[in-house]
């Protein structure tokens, strides 16, 4: 099975910080990736799919992006309501999450 | 709008059995695959089960034998029957729509979860 390996496991940042949670494939998984952010008492919500295609309604500021098997999510500008988990996910494998707090 | 809403969790002791139901609205269950995803306390997300729209179905292997996956097209509805419930089994279940293409799958929408307490 291929595993997912996310970090960090936390993250500290402010707002207006531009911040960045990897995710690394076991093996190459051809940019089969989505992101997902959940924040506490709430279901998953899906930002985006196919590495780097954005979910309908999703804030432009979120983006991914691969390179062999590492796969990236970034934020380009942190805003308050983005402080959350976020949780890569391949087929049925997700990553552990990125737990993203305020410093 | 495209919804899922669960029901049927709740607190049970080891070995009994419980039903969860996601009714469907805004899409057809049976055109698509159909998940279940759980959260132990605490924990990340794990994958459950998954009805094809086929109605081929697969578990992960931890509740294979003991949880059973199915829809009731007629009610546009998702269920999942556990039985021998252990006491790891404890999580807040969700349901959620797979999408499936060739080279990509992504879970969306979810529901909103519901809570199963395996406690004695």
């Amino acid at each position: 099975d291929i595993q997912m390996t996310q970090s960090p496991s936390s993250l500290s940042a402010s707002v207006g910080d531009r911040v960045t949670i990897a995710c690394r494939a076991s093996q190459g998984i051809t940019n089969s990736l989505a992101w997902y952010q959940q924040k506490p008492g709430k279901a998953p919500k899906l930002l985006l799919f196919a590495a780097s295609r954005l979910q309908s309604g999703v804030p432009s500021r979120f983006s991914g992006s691969a390179y062999g098997t590492d796969y990236t999510l970034t934020i380009s500008s942190l805003q308050p309501e983005d402080f959350a988990t976020y949780y890569c996910q391949h087929l049925y494998t997700f990553g552990q999450g990125t737990k993203l707090e305020i410093k | 709008e495209v919804q899922l809403v669960e029901t049927g969790g709740g607190s049970i002791q080891p070995g009994g059995s419980l039903s969860l139901s996601c009714a469907a609205s805004g899409f057809t269950v049976s055109s698509n695959y159909m998940s279940w995803v759980r959260q132990a306390p605490g924990k990340g997300l794990e994958w459950v089960s998954v009805i094809y729209s086929s109605g081929r179905t697969y578990y992960t292997d931890s509740v294979k034998g003991r949880f059973t996956i199915s829809r009731d097209n007629s009610k546009n509805t998702l269920y999942l029957q556990m039985n021998s419930l252990r006491a790891e089994d404890t999580a807040v279940y969700y349901c959620a729509r797979l999408t499936v293409t060739p080279t990509e799958w992504w879970f969306d929408p979810w529901g909103q979860g519901t809570l199963v307490a395996v406690s004695s």
